[in-house]
């Protein structure tokens, strides 16, 4: 069935460094693939999305790239910030009707 | 800002108890789903609807909630009888095309 995995839980980092979270998926379909935000006790909110393979899409400083080839849109970002504390999660939908499959998140905490 | 309204915020119900969330999708999206997320922020699918009618429903959703999402009217989830297990944050979300919108949920608590 279709998947999504993100290897790392928590994530720890000094403020202006670069990250990068993990990404990976499984489907035999045509992926839609998004990077949701979390902040605490705030809704998920969609970071980035696409479906266009070898494409980098961005927002807010953060930018993925969809490789088909390898089943990943990992999230980077070049500097983070204090206010980029929060949960990232891989999401992966097939079509307009069909469910969001999540991964399992990555904790993001920047420190000063 | 999200413009999918969820009420109440926060619900505390007793064991065996009947808890009962809404939702109000964002205007002009016919598809709706309702997450479970755990305490360790870990999300399950529950149930969704195009429109009115349910299109995917785990087990656990068919046999101990309620779902509808009537034309004019906040879709709603409904817990027959709560379980500890049941607590969590229960987020609704709407869809137009591929993009999902999620609300800011219901924490329910179940003592």
């Amino acid at each position: 069935g279709d998947s999504v995995t993100q290897t790392e839980g928590l994530v720890t980092l000094t403020k202006g460094l670069p990250v990068m979270l993990n990404c990976t998926y499984q489907t035999t379909y045509s992926p839609f693939l998004f990077w949701y935000v979390q902040h605490l006790n705030e809704a998920p909110k969609l970071l980035l999305k696409s479906s266009t393979d070898n494409k980098r899409t961005e927002h807010q400083g953060f930018y993925a790239t969809l490789h088909k080839s390898s089943s990943s849109f990992h999230l980077q970002k070049s500097s983070v910030q204090l206010s980029d504390s929060a949960l990232y999660f891989c999401a992966l939908r097939v079509s307009n009707y069909n469910v969001l499959y999540f991964g399992s998140g990555t904790k993001l905490t920047v420190e000063p | 800002n999200s413009k999918v309204i969820q009420t109440p915020r926060y619900l505390v119900k007793g064991q065996g108890q009947k808890a009962k969330m809404r939702c109000i999708p964002e205007k002009g999206h016919p598809v709706v789903f309702w997450y479970q997320q755990n305490k360790n922020n870990e999300f399950k699918f529950l149930i969704n609807f195009q429109n009115q009618e349910v299109l995917q429903q785990i087990d656990m959703t068919e046999k101990r909630f309620s779902a509808e999402c009537p034309s004019n009217s906040p879709c709603s989830l409904e817990i027959q009888s709560s379980e500890a297990g049941d607590s969590a944050l229960y987020l609704c979300a709407s869809s137009l095309h591929t993009e999902v919108f999620f609300g800011k949920g219901t924490r329910l608590t179940v003592v």
